[in-house]
């Protein structure tokens, strides 16, 4: 069984740019949800996907879009980036509403 | 608002010290709560799930509880590779995870 995993490891941009990360659910998972995860903080919820549609987001600004695919597999769109966008961006995926597994995450760097 | 906060942040113990982690909340309608361990760098990594005042799960030198406004993390005989953050979350009924900063243990030889 393939567990959760996330490209790139590492992310360097600079102010204004965008980025977008990518997600490969757990086998048989049709949940995807994404975190953002800064330096010595827990993880904050950004959205959550089920089957193709987002069914939740928490206090983010639109400017963090996301989509998920037919295989249940997601991207993280961040447009005019910050610098407090800098973070470990966490994605985690789920069969339904049960437990969330966690991908390794992808550090994502603004300069 | 809902609030998730654990301690101590930080945790040193010897090799083979017991110690406990908490994690209190405040939060309406729970339907579970959750503890993960992460690495440096890492993605969190599931250890447990508890839906109901008084239950408890283990899982070798882990034993997680919940009260109606609590949960604790004890750790028994730990081992340097127990060394990581332990990160506690509470699930709504929206299914969103709301984590707390987490607490770092290090454990010495």
């Amino acid at each position: 069984e393939t567990g959760v995993t996330q490209s790139p490891t590492h992310l360097i941009k600079t102010r204004g740019q965008q980025v977008t990360l990518r997600c490969s659910s757990q086998s048989g998972h049709n949940t995807v949800s994404w975190y953002q995860q800064a330096l010595g903080q827990g993880p904050q919820f950004i959205f959550q996907y089920y089957r193709e549609e987002e069914n939740g987001r928490g206090n983010f600004p639109p400017r963090f879009s996301g989509l998920q695919f037919p295989n249940y597999s997601s991207e993280l769109n961040v447009n005019a980036l910050e610098l407090d966008d800098s973070a470990l961006y966490l994605c985690a995926s789920a069969s339904g509403s049960s437990t969330q597994y966690f991908g390794p995450g992808t550090r994502l760097t603004v300069l | 608002e809902d609030q998730v906060t654990q301690s101590p942040e930080a945790l040193r113990l010897q090799e083979g010290e017991s110690s406990s982690l908490n994690c209190s909340y405040t939060v309406s309608g729970l339907r579970g709560l959750f503890w993960y361990r992460q690495d440096p760098g890492k993605g969190p990594e599931f250890l447990f799930t508890l839906y109901s005042a008084g239950e408890e799960k283990e899982k070798e030198r882990l034993k997680a509880t919940l009260t109606k406004k609590e949960s604790f993390l004890h750790i028994t005989a730990p081992k340097p590779e127990d060394s990581a953050t332990y990160l506690c979350a509470v699930q709504k009924n929206d299914y969103k995870l709301s984590f707390g900063a987490g607490t770092t243990v290090t454990v010495r030889a």
